[in-house]
């Protein structure tokens, strides 16, 4: 079946500095999501990308998605406390909307 | 906004029990869907529902059934709970393939 591999599985770093996140799917997605994970929280979406090639930002945030399709980015721009959570991948796949997560990039930021 | 109840958050169970995890919506979403997390290896797919009374297995559902009688609710049910089911259990929304809504979660033990 379709897997998702995401990394690194931990990241530490500095406050200011950045942050990048990589997913790689084995087979061709129709879209990928990205979701962050507060500590104690649930998955919240941040963003979908559908297009080969696209690129998305949300102010420090940006996304990337790969012309083949079966890969993504996720970097962050000078990173803030508020940053920290774990931030998945899913890519969609069949009908019905079905994701099949990364395993997940716990971020921690040391002010 | 979207809303996704999960019945509890913190359940503790004996091995052998029978196990019933409630999740409501209240957005008339017709694609239901059951998800652990484990550390390191991010959100697995127990089962889906995408109607009343229909339900697809997902990539790990050895020792779980479903039951949707009603759109809204989708319950997961652990036959005869054992250790290796100690997990964080995720009850998500997907509204026609685009983001999924995440209930808080259920972190369940079984001892």
């Amino acid at each position: 079946g379709q897997q998702v591999m995401q990394i690194p599985q931990y990241q530490h770093v500095q406050e200011g500095e950045d942050f990048t996140t990589y997913c790689n799917s084995s087979t061709t997605l129709s879209n990928i999501q990205w979701y962050k994970q507060r500590p104690g929280g649930h998955p919240v979406f941040l963003i979908q990308l559908v297009k080969s090639g696209e690129v998305k930002k949300q102010k420090r945030l940006t996304f990337q998605f790969g012309e083949a399709k079966k890969n993504s980015s996720l970097h962050i721009t000078a990173t803030q406390t508020t940053d920290v959570g774990t931030y998945f991948c899913a890519g969609s796949r069949g009908s019905y909307g079905k994701l099949t997560f990364g395993q997940g990039t716990i971020l921690t930021v040391h002010p | 906004d979207v809303k996704v109840t999960q019945s509890s958050r913190y359940l503790v169970k004996r091995t052998g029990e029978k196990v019933f995890l409630e999740c409501v919506q209240d957005m008339d979403h017709e694609n239901m869907f059951w998800y652990r997390q484990d550390p390191g290896l991010g959100l697995r797919l127990i089962y889906f529902s995408y109607d009343v009374k229909m339900k697809e297995k997902g990539d790990i559902p050895e020792g779980y059934s479903v039951s949707r009688e009603k759109k809204e609710r989708f319950s997961l049910i652990l036959e005869s709970a054992s250790t290796n089911q100690t997990s964080m259990y995720l009850c998500a929304t997907i509204y026609r393939g685009t983001e999924a809504f995440f209930g808080q979660g259920t972190r369940l033990t079984v001892v």
